[in-house]
């Protein structure tokens, strides 16, 4: 079983729609990421969060502590959100998700 | 805005050569890692690194990879003698400290091996 599970594993929306990505995680924890990483491959951190709920723009990430899990979320979608969206859990090292691919359509 | 840069951007090299990945950290981060991604797979840790010593390492770093920060602004990944599996996406990141912010990650370097 993976340590971190992320869903869906692919996601098609249309430009506006509300869009929320999970991840549940089984190992312990000091912090969780989400990441984005765009179709050339760079990887750009959206958020570090070890509690609660973080807001930047049109994203959102939330976690709970108590159920392992996170989400993130994007109002309003554009097709520039088209990405892949990455999950990861940090303590003495990183542990990575599959990623959540996303496309928003025009 | 400060950021991490890695070189080169693509390296091919054949089975059983030496390569050396650079990275430039941002330049008061303290704490530096070494990830890989293969093509279509998840990206993985490989390394961090501390105060001029590894602190964490996988499985996957094993006797063939060492790390070095030979200048006090570049961070090198060595891998000794190249195996047709460590073809991969190799991307650098730094950050402030443990529990000191998100990671920044570099543009990464492809490498393929022959």
């Amino acid at each position: 079983k993976n340590e971190v599970e992320q869903s869906p594993q692919n996601l098609t929306a249309q430009e506006g729609e509300f869009i929320t990505i999970n991840c549940s995680y089984s190992v312990g924890i000091s912090a969780l990421h989400w990441l984005q990483q765009h179709p050339g491959g760079g990887i750009v951190s959206l958020f570090m969060l070890s509690s609660g709920k973080k807001k930047h723009g049109r994203l959102i990430a939330t976690i709970n502590i108590q159920e392992k899990h996170s989400s993130l979320h994007i109002t309003a979608s554009h097709p520039r959100d088209s990405a892949v969206y990455i999950c990861a859990v940090s303590g003495d090292d990183m542990r990575f998700g599959a990623g959540t691919r996303l496309t928003v359509k025009p | 805005e400060p950021e991490v840069t890695q070189t080169p951007s693509h390296q091919v090299t054949q089975m059983g050569q030496e390569v050396i990945l650079r990275c430039v950290p941002i330049s008061n981060h303290l704490y530096f890692y070494w990830y890989r991604q293969i093509l279509g797979q998840k990206v993985e840790f490989l390394v961090s690194f501390y105060n001029n010593e590894i602190s964490e390492k996988s499985e996957i770093f094993d006797d063939q990879f060492s790390v070095e920060r030979p200048d006090g602004s570049n961070f090198t990944l060595k891998i000794r003698s190249t195996k047709l599996e460590d073809s991969a996406m190799y991307f650098c990141a730094s950050n402030g400290g443990v529990g000191l912010g998100e990671q920044f990650f570099g543009p990464g370097t492809r490498l393929t091996v022959l």
